[in-house]
C-alpha cells in the first residue's frame, strides 16, 4: 500500500505552547487527507478533513481556531495545536487518500504530551 | 456519537481457535473497511466491501458485508500469535467520511 510519514512521532511540550504535526504522502497525490484523535485503548475519532487547497471541515465539537490544519500541497498536512493543554495530550493520527472515496492510508501517528 | 457498533471489545483467544468480531450500523452504509493496528502502530488497511451479501476471503480471514448493508463480520480462523491486534471496522455512509467502530482487541494465548 501507499506510504505516509509523519511527523514528529513523539512531542512533549509545555501547556500554552503550540505544536505541529506534518502528515505527508510519500508515494501519491493525496486530494484529502484526515486527522484523527484516538485516546489509549479506544476508537479513532475523525477531526477534520482536509482538501489540498481549500478549508478543512471539522466535526462537530472540534475547534477550528484550536486546532489549525493547513493542506497546501498534494503531499503535504500540517496540523497544528495551539496553546495546547494537558487535555490535549493523545495520539493524533493522520490518513491520506487520493479521493474522497478511495482507501485511507494512515501515517505512523504522533503521540503529544503536554505537561 | 459513534454510529458503527462493534463487539465484542476484547477477544482473548486460544491458539488455533477461530472468532469472530462484529460490527453494526443504525444506517446503511455504502461500504464498510476494516483495519487492522497492531499494539503500539497505526491502522492498516485491510479490506473494503461494498456490495450487498459481500463475502471476502484474506487467508484465514473472512469479511462478510450483510444483505442490508448495515452490518459485517470478520472472521479469523486457526488464530495465530501473529493475530494479535485490534481490528476495527470502519463504515461509510453517503459521504465520504469513514465512522469506526470502537474496536475488537485481540490477545492470542500459546
Amino acid at each position: 500500500g501507499a506510504v505516509v510519514s509523519q511527523h514528529p512521532s513523539r512531542v512533549i511540550c509545555k501547556s500554552g505552547t503550540s505544536v505541529k504535526i506534518e502528515c505527508r504522502s510519500l508515494d501519491f497525490q493525496a486530494t484529502t487527507m484526515f486527522w484523527y484523535r484516538q485516546f489509549p485503548k479506544q476508537s479513532l475519532m475523525l477531526m477534520a478533513t482536509s482538501n489540498e487547497g481549500s478549508k478543512a471541515t471539522y466535526e462537530q465539537g472540534v475547534e477550528k481556531d484550536k486546532f489549525l490544519i493547513n493542506h497546501a500541497s498534494l503531499t503535504l498536512s500540517t496540523l497544528t495545536v495551539t496553546s495546547a493543554h494537558p487535555e490535549d495530550s493523545s495520539f493524533y493520527i493522520c490518513s491520506a487518500s487520493a479521493t474522497m472515496e478511495n482507501e485511507q492510508f494512515f501515517g505512523p501517528g504522533t503521540r503529544l504530551t503536554v505537561l | 456519537g459513534q454510529q458503527v457498533m462493534q463487539i465484542p471489545q476484547y477477544q482473548h483467544v486460544q491458539e488455533g481457535e477461530d472468532f469472530t468480531t462484529y460490527c453494526n450500523s443504525s444506517t446503511t452504509l455504502s461500504n464498510i473497511q476494516w483495519y487492522k493496528q497492531r499494539p503500539g502502530g497505526h491502522p492498516v488497511f485491510l479490506i473494503q466491501l461494498v456490495k450487498s451479501g459481500e463475502v471476502k476471503k484474506q487467508k484465514r480471514l473472512t469479511f462478510q458485508f450483510g444483505e442490508a448493508k448495515k452490518n459485517s463480520s470478520l472472521h479469523i480462523t486457526a488464530t495465530q500469535t501473529t493475530d494479535v491486534g485490534t481490528y476495527f471496522c470502519a463504515g461509510r455512509r453517503g459521504d465520504y467520511k469513514l465512522s469506526f467502530g470502537a474496536g475488537t482487541t485481540v490477545t492470542v494465548r500459546a
